[in-house]
C-alpha cells in the first residue's frame, strides 16, 4: 500500500533562518506531488506541484521554493524565513484519476 | 478555472440527527468532486469522490454525497450524526481536463456534533 511521510511534525524557526521540509512517498511511482499551506485551520492554498523529477510549478509568488530530486521525494525550502511563512504545511500525492493522499502536516512557527 | 464554495463556516447538529454540509462548484469541463475530513493538527483524510455514474456516492464512516449537475452542488450528508464526526470538512473539485490533477479546495466547514 502507498504511504506518505512528512517531517518534522512541528518546527519553530527564527526569522531569517533557512527552512527545509521533506516529504516522501512509498508504494507508488511517478506520483503527482503537491505542497499546500493552511492558515488558521481553514482553506488550503496550493503552493507548488510537480508531475515529475525536476519539474516544479509554482502557484503563488512567495518566499518559498520546492524541489523534486527523486521521483518520490518533494522538498519545500526557504533561504530566509519571514513571519508570514508561519502556518500548517501539507504534502500530498495523487494520480490524474485518484483522490489526494495527504501527509500528517508540519506546523511551522516563525518567531 | 475551477472553484469551490462552502457557504457555511460552521454547522451544528445534535447527535443522532441528520447532517448536511453544503458545497457548490464551478468548472469549465466535467467535474471530479471530493470530500475530505481533517482532525486538529492532522492531514486531510479522503471520505468519498464522484467522477461519473450514480449521483449518490457512498463513502467512509457512513457519509454520502449527492451530485447535482443542474445546481452544480455536491452536498455531504449523513443520516445520523455522531459526536466523533466533529471535524473540519473540505470539498474539492478537479477539472478532468486539467494537467497535474490539481484540485481546488473550499475554505472548509467546521462540523460540531453535540451530545
Amino acid at each position: 500500500s502507498q504511504t506518505i511521510h512528512q517531517w518534522p511534525a512541528t518546527l519553530v524557526q527564527p526569522v531569517g533562518s533557512p527552512l527545509s521540509l521533506e516529504c516522501t512517498v512509498e508504494g507508488t511511482s511517478n506520483p503527482n506531488l503537491y505542497w499546500y499551506r493552511q492558515a488558521a485551520g481553514r482553506g488550503l492554498q496550493l503552493l507548488f506541484y510537480s508531475v515529475g523529477i525536476g519539474q516544479i510549478s509554482s502557484e503563488v509568488p512567495q518566499n518559498l521554493s520546492a524541489s523534486r530530486p527523486q521521483d518520490r521525494q518533494f522538498i519545500l525550502s526557504s533561504k530566509k524565513l519571514l513571519l508570514s511563512d508561519s502556518g500548517f504545511y501539507l504534502c500530498a500525492w495523487s494520480r490524474m484519476n485518484t483522490e489526494a493522499f495527504f501527509g500528517q502536516g508540519t506546523r511551522l512557527t516563525v518567531v | 478555472a475551477q472553484s469551490v464554495a462552502q457557504p457555511e463556516d460552521q454547522v451544528n447538529v445534535a447527535e443522532g440527527n441528520p447532517l448536511t454540509v453544503k458545497c457548490t462548484y464551478s468548472v469549465s469541463g466535467n467535474p471530479y468532486l471530493f470530500w475530505y475530513v481533517q482532525y486538529p493538527n492532522r492531514g486531510l483524510q479522503f471520505l468519498l469522490k464522484y467522477i461519473t455514474g450514480d449521483n449518490l456516492v457512498k463513502g467512509s464512516y457512513g457519509f454520502e454525497a449527492e451530485f447535482n449537475k443542474s445546481q452544480t452542488s455536491f452536498h455531504l450528508k449523513k443520516p445520523s450524526a455522531l459526536v466523533s464526526d466533529s471535524a473540519l470538512y473540505f470539498c474539492a473539485v478537479r477539472d478532468l481536463g486539467t494537467n497535474a490533477g490539481k484540485s481546488t479546495f473550499g475554505d472548509g466547514t467546521t462540523l460540531t456534533v453535540k451530545p
